[in-house]
């Protein structure tokens, strides 16, 4: 089974602290993403990567950042935090289009989420 | 860019009341059509997918989902709903291109009552 792991299930942080919210897939996957999910408003799409180093914004990159120095390993980082992103964060990963050995691509794996509450 | 319209933010259904949730999209090609569900205190896992073929596609626990390519739309049916298919349920759509990012409707909260 795809693992898809994200490091804290529950983080409270303070205006202006600088946060990391780290994500490991566990499935050779190349594509990873963060979303965040709120309330009416569905999953909305922050970043996403499709190789180590490589970064593409989503919707909504306002306020974030990401990094990807390992295949595995998909972090997001809110510079200096502020209430407005108090939500949940969601990562995934994938194959990219057309290199899964089954039916499988295109389809996301996501992980558990991490809430976050910014004071 | 794409975008998807799920029609009912909440629904309230008794068990084995028959189950059909809207789901239109727009955009210009072709593209890969998804329903997600996310049980409570659960993962967002994969209900069932369109990629192509047969439009009427088969998921897990009884879903299937139509694509009618006609009107954009790729609606969610259960004959008959369960207390435990209480949750929520979101469309998505990937272009068949490119990075084939996945754009979400808002949800719809679905509450089966026993």
């Amino acid at each position: 089974d795809v693992k898809v792991t994200q490091s804290s299930r529950y983080l409270v942080k303070r205006t202006g602290e600088k946060v990391f919210l780290e994500c490991v897939q566990d499935m050779d996957h190349e594509n990873m993403f963060w979303y965040r999910q709120d309330p009416g408003l569905g999953l909305r799409l922050i970043y996403f990567s499709y190789d180590v180093k490589m970064k593409e914004k989503g919707d909504i990159p306002e306020g974030y950042s990401v990094s990807r120095e390992k295949k595995e390993r998909f972090s997001l980082i809110l510079e200096s935090a502020s209430t407005n992103q108090t939500s949940m964060y969601l990562c995934a990963s994938s194959f990219p289009m057309g290199l899964a050995l089954d039916s499988s691509t295109d389809t996301q794996y996501f992980g558990p989420g991490t809430r976050l509450t910014v004071l | 860019a794409q975008s998807v319209s799920q029609h009912n933010h909440h629904v309230i259904l008794s068990e084995a009341a028959s189950l059909e949730l809207g789901c239109n999209y727009s955009y210009g090609g072709t593209v890969n059509l998804f329903w997600y569900v996310q049980y409570p205190g659960q993962h967002l896992q994969l209900l069932l997918k369109y990629f192509s073929g047969d439009p009427l596609v088969k998921g897990i626990k009884g879903f299937e989902a139509e694509f009618i390519k006609s009107k954009f739309s790729f609606n969610l049916r259960k004959p008959s709903v369960q207390w435990s298919d209480t949750a929520e349920y979101f469309c998505a759509v990937s272009p068949n291109s490119g990075y084939s990012t996945l754009t979400f409707g808002k949800g719809t909260m679905l509450l089966v009552s026993p």
